[in-house]
């Protein structure tokens, strides 16, 4: 069953202190797997897509990496402004319209 | 670019009653998602419409009915609301497989719906 799986659920930092987040995934023949952020009352914001196993992209203070069974979003000295929701969903390779989000990372950053 | 729009942005029904969430979008895509979120919950695809005319279930379409008016326009309707369906709804519509965001979706502001 594809299936894709965030953690933290939360996460608190202070400004200037680096993390990651996790998404770890099934899915039968991966097409595409995508970062969004989301801010509190609002829709979700593409932020990046990652097509193959050793892709990396790059906005600001995020970074975003693709293994064969996870990615990991990196926050390099984080800012107020960062703290939102980040979800993870995957493209399956079978149905380019089915797309399986993960249930989101919840961080802020304190001053 | 307004993107994507949602009408209405909060509604308030009671048990039985119905109503129909309205979705447009002005980025020229083929392929529109209703999605529902729920507190400790992923976003969860109700229905899609891959391309104007045609629509497909997702992975909790009960409840609920699709309209593709148009390329544009993509509408949510709940013919019979109950409190399960109390959630906030999006709407979002998907890059084509040749952009260079290929997959990537957009999404509109949200529902907010109380079924009481």
């Amino acid at each position: 069953e594809d299936q894709v799986t965030q953690s933290p659920e939360a996460l608190r930092l202070q400004e200037g202190e680096s993390s990651s987040l996790n998404c770890s995934y099934t899915v039968s023949g991966l097409r595409g797997l995508f970062w969004y952020r989301q801010d509190p009352g609002k829709g979700p914001e593409f932020l990046f897509t990652l097509y193959s196993a050793g892709e990396e992209k790059e906005k600001e203070r995020l970074k975003a990496t693709l293994t064969k069974k996870e990615s990991f979003l990196h926050i390099t000295a984080p800012k107020p402004e960062d703290s939102a929701t980040y979800l993870c969903a995957v493209q399956a390779g079978g149905n380019f319209n089915k797309f399986y989000f993960g249930s989101g990372t919840k961080l802020n950053v304190k001053p | 670019n307004a993107g994507v729009t949602q009408t209405p942005k909060f509604q308030v029904l009671k048990t039985g009653q119905s109503m129909t969430l309205q979705c447009a979008q002005d980025m020229n895509h083929n392929s529109m998602y209703w999605y529902r979120q729920d507190p400790g919950m992923g976003l969860r695809l109700i229905y899609y419409s891959a391309s104007e005319g045609t629509t497909d279930k997702g992975e909790v379409p009960n409840g609920y009915n699709v309209s593709r008016l148009n390329k544009r326009e993509f509408s949510l309707r709940l013919e019979s609301a109950a409190p399960s369906q109390t959630s906030v709804y999006f709407c979002a519509s998907r890059s084509g497989e040749r952009d260079s965001r290929r997959g990537a979706q957009y999404f509109g502001p949200g529902t907010r719906l109380l079924v009481l």
